[in-house]
């Protein structure tokens, strides 16, 4: 059974900083992995998608990577701003078809000003 | 790109009655879609897969008769909470996948904050 972890948990840190939020994975037979946003009582927004044959995706200050033969991937963002405070999951998809995303339990990021 | 339109956004119900969310692909046909259901500071946890024309295939745990998937048509599946009760109070999701989207990543309703009194 996939099971995805996030690490840390939560996390603070001042405006500006660049932080790493990591995910590890149990099984590496992924079709591929997504990021997502999820501010408090709202809904997900995909941040970055990465296939399974990639290594990394880039999106403004976010940088995405992808390790699948060790089962961990990466988010980093780069001169955090306020506005990036909220919850981060990742997720995986197990196969090409329609298959559910399996989810870790996320890392709740705060940005100080 | 692919939007998934999902409401209510918020719902309060007495307990016992029963209250549909309804999820809408807006600009893509979706055979398949997922629902799930998250506990304050929890992860997303699936309930169900909707099935277009077919039924649901549920998680274990998840009781068919108290959740009913309906997924009539390619852009529309409905979530039925029946004889809701508190411990029901839960924020549901749906998703769904535009296998036609060049980056074939998973789209998600807004939500529906649920509380039952």
């Amino acid at each position: 059974k996939q099971e995805v972890t996030q690490i840390p948990a939560a996390l603070s840190v001042p405006e500006g900083e660049n932080l790493v939020l990591n995910c590890s994975f149990t099984d590496s037979a992924i079709y591929n992995l997504q990021w997502f946003r999820q501010d408090p009582g709202k809904g997900l927004t995909s941040l970055l998608l990465i296939q399974s044959s990639q290594r990394e995706q880039t999106s403004g200050r976010l940088n995405a990577s992808l390790d699948k033969s060790s089962g961990r991937s990466t988010l980093y963002i780069a001169a955090s701003q306020p506005g990036d405070s909220a919850t981060y999951l990742c997720a995986v998809s197990l196969l090409a078809g329609n298959t559910p995303l399996v989810f870790g339990k996320g890392t709740r990021l705060s940005v100080i000003a | 790109g692919a939007v998934v339109s999902q409401h209510p956004s918020r719902v309060i119900c007495k307990s016992g009655t029963s209250v549909k969310i309804e999820c809408r692909s807006l600009d893509f046909q979706a055979t398949t879609m997922f629902w799930y259901r998250q506990f304050p500071k929890q992860s997303l946890m699936l309930m169900a897969t909707s099935n277009e024309g077919s039924k649901a295939t549920y998680e274990q745990g998840v009781e068919k008769d108290k959740f009913l998937i309906n997924h009539a048509s390619l852009t529309l599946s409905t979530l039925t909470v029946t004889s809701a009760h508190p411990e029901d109070s839960s924020f549901y999701i749906c998703s769904a996948r535009a296998v036609v989207a060049v980056n074939y990543g998973y789209t998600f309703g807004s939500g529906t904050r649920l509380t039952v009194v």
